[in-house]
């Protein structure tokens, strides 16, 4: 799987939108990226998931650039509660249960 | 909203006690994870399922086991649990090659 790359903590103000990076230059075609992130003490919560197009869904937006090497994850309107770690995974998609490495992740802190 | 619950949600337990971890999920799912993540650190998957009857051990070695004898269970056996073994243990599931997983809420491990 590809190695990825992303800050280590950032701020948003609350309402504003927040722009995650993640850089992964060694994806391969069939690799795809996924977003995840981890409310304090809870489990991980799957956000969002693309191979090549921009994807959206009810909690955020994915832009992937046109050569894959980076992406980032738009939350539109970020809240107190989307205080946060953020993992950007790449992963083939595929029938096997060897799992997702969550890697570091970036911590996002929303503020008043 | 996922279906997977983990029991208990704290425990504390000293030192030479056995102890399951019990995870249980009403969707289905074939494929099931444990991941074990220290405060502040990274998750790392000790066990995984494909399906009953399949474990495997993951990519932190772990002095855990598992069974799967019901689709729906994935119990974590400590035989001897010792101070090493404080952490927070997560469960989750997942189906088919969808990599989307859904995680439960965790177990706090305190072994004093």
């Amino acid at each position: 799987d590809a190695k990825t790359t992303q800050p280590t903590s950032m701020d948003c103000a609350e309402g504003r939108a927040a722009n995650l990076p993640c850089n992964h230059s060694t994806i391969s075609g069939n690799e795809y990226v996924y977003w995840y992130r981890q409310i304090h003490s809870q489990g991980p919560q799957y956000i969002i998931h693309g191979l090549k197009n921009n994807e959206t869904n009810e909690m955020a937006s994915l832009i992937i650039t046109e050569d894959r090497k980076s992406s980032t994850l738009i939350l539109p309107h970020a809240t107190l509660r989307d205080t946060a770690v953020y993992y950007c995974i790449v992963r083939v998609s595929s029938g096997s249960a060897r799992q997702l490495t969550f890697g570091s992740g970036t911590q996002l802190t929303v503020l008043p | 909203e996922a279906d997977i619950y983990q029991t208990p949600r704290y425990l504390v337990i000293g030192t030479g006690k056995k102890i399951t971890l019990e995870c249980s999920q009403t969707m289905g799912h074939d494929k099931m994870y444990w991941y074990q993540q220290d405060p502040g650190m990274e998750l790392h998957l000790i066990h995984y399922s494909y399906g009953v009857n399949s474990t495997e051990k993951g990519d932190l070695s772990s002095e855990s086991t598992v069974s799967r004898i019901r689709t729906e269970h994935f119990p974590l056996t400590l035989e001897s649990a010792r101070p090493s073994h404080t952490s927070q243990y997560l469960c989750a599931s997942s189906i088919g090659g969808n990599e989307k997983l859904f995680f439960g809420s965790g177990t706090q491990l305190s072994v004093l």
